[in-house]
């Protein structure tokens, strides 16, 4: 199994500020993903972060308010930018090995709160 | 288009009672189905899977049958216990698309002693 590290755990942000995510991944996978989970609700994809290229969003979402970065293997960032109180969710990571569909990881996410 | 359905929660149930979570799915291709649950505080895990029709997956004492011909995914335990409190999600990924999960709207579990 995988052990996913992401920070921050929960921040309370000021609206149209921005909150970088951290995905920190103890082992080398092929695939990772940006989930939203809204209040109350199921979660969502935001898009599957590509190592050395630009991330693939799902419909709804674009690049300049969900920036994602993934230098590496086992890294990746997600960015919230130019924040409403509409986007207080949590975020998570989620992971897995190419092929493996059955062994998808996730992280604990990231509360986010925006006032 | 792909999606997956749950019964709505939240679901409150006596200690040793049975449980049933129902979940339907559509999917264009030929999905793998899940159960995660989240337990408070905690991050998602996976309950069990099933890959294919017929497959039943198991763990914990939860089982669900993968029915292609109701296009279902059941989630059952015979008695339940208090540890077993909280939200149940149903999901699904189809093997030539990446590996992204589709998850249902979660239903919220609680047992009381």
């Amino acid at each position: 199994s995988a052990v996913i590290s992401q920070k921050p755990s929960r921040d309370i942000c000021q609206r149209g500020t921005s909150l970088t995510i951290q995905c920190q991944v103890d082992s080398q996978v092929t695939m990772m993903f940006w989930y939203r989970q809204q209040p109350g609700q199921s979660l969502t994809l935001i898009a599957t972060a590509n190592q050395g290229s630009e991330a693939t969003y799902e419909s709804g979402f674009v690049i300049d308010k969900f920036p994602i970065s993934r230098p590496n293997l086992t890294f990746s960032t997600l960015t919230v930018s130019n924040m409403s109180p509409e986007d207080s969710s949590i975020y998570l990571c989620s992971v897995g090995v190419q092929g493996e569909y059955e062994k998808l990881f996730f992280g604990s996410g990231t509360q986010l709160s925006v006032l | 288009g792909n999606s997956v359905t749950q019964m709505e929660g939240p679901v409150t149930l006596s200690e040793e009672a049975f449980l049933t979570i129902n979940c339907t799915y559509t999917a264009t291709g030929y999905p793998s189905l899940f159960w995660y649950v989240q337990y408070p505080g905690e991050g998602l895990q996976l309950l069990l899977k099933a890959t294919k029709a017929d497959d039943k997956g198991s763990n914990k004492g939860f089982e669900a049958t993968y029915r292609k011909e109701t296009t279902s995914f059941h989630l059952e335990k015979g008695s339940v216990q208090v540890s077993d409190s909280a939200v149940y999600f149903c999901a699904l990924t189809i093997y030539n698309q990446g590996g992204k999960l589709i998850f249902g709207q979660g239903t919220e579990l609680s047992v009381k002693p």
